[in-house]
């Protein structure tokens, strides 16, 4: 059990569709983060929220669209998306982005775009 | 640019010791990660250094160099479970964690 949680698993949606995937950290931490993984690929850092800030925009196309109410929730807003934004999404949170602390992983949620 | 470099894919014996480098250019240095990933499940937290050394952690150590741009971890009486991807992760000057691709280790009996 890392503290981190991330639903749905495994999502298949098609280009046309608006679904949103949903993270929740159980472990008192201020920083949250969206990363894709694609495979045989780093991971790519999406975005960064600390204090229900977002801090970290990594040129991500706009058909993703980040919202954090508050510390412990995340949700990354998916919208008219493309085949190659088919990827493992990990959510993460840390005690803040500048220290020390590492980073806590949900199991991620599997996209499909069809 | 900034890139971070580690073998692909390394295969070992159980019982044996591995070595899995990782080489970084960066932006800054602010500390080196190392996470452990099973197929299909989250990355998990192995290592930190940021001053150089060998930081040793059961059956675990990870070593950093800062003027070389280099670290190393190394796995030793290697076990089945042990098989998985290790990603090598950088924190630049601003603070990001810059990730290697990882590599795939297959352990055989």
């Amino acid at each position: 059990e890392t503290g981190v949680t991330q639903t749905p698993r495994h999502l298949v949606m098609g280009m046309t569709n608006k679904k949103s995937l949903k993270c929740e950290q159980h472990l008192g931490h201020n920083a949250m983060y969206w990363y894709k993984q694609s495979a045989k690929k780093p991971l790519e850092l999406m975005f960064v929220y600390n204090f229900k800030e977002q801090t970290e925009n990594n040129s991500v196309p706009s058909r993703f669209s980040p919202e954090c109410p508050n510390s412990s929730h995340l949700f990354l807003h998916l919208h008219t998306l493309q085949p190659e934004d088919s990827a493992l999404y990990l959510c993460a949170s840390s005690q803040d982005p500048t220290s020390s602390y590492e980073q806590y992983f949900g199991p991620g949620t599997r996209l499909t775009v069809t | 640019g900034q890139n971070i470099d580690q073998p692909t894919e390394m295969t070992a014996t159980e019982g044996a010791i591995v070595q899995i480098n990782c080489t970084y250019q960066t932006s800054g240095f602010n500390g080196l990660f190392w996470y452990q990933q099973h197929a299909g499940e989250a990355p998990t937290f192995l290592s930190y250094n940021v001053l150089d050394g060998l930081e040793e952690k059961g059956r675990f150590s990870s070593f950093l160099s800062r003027s070389k741009g280099y670290s190393y971890l190394l796995l030793k009486e290697l076990q089945m479970k042990d098989s998985a991807s290790y990603l090598c992760a950088v924190r630049d000057s601003n603070y990001q964690l810059i990730w290697g691709a990882g590599t795939k280790l297959i352990i055989k009996p």
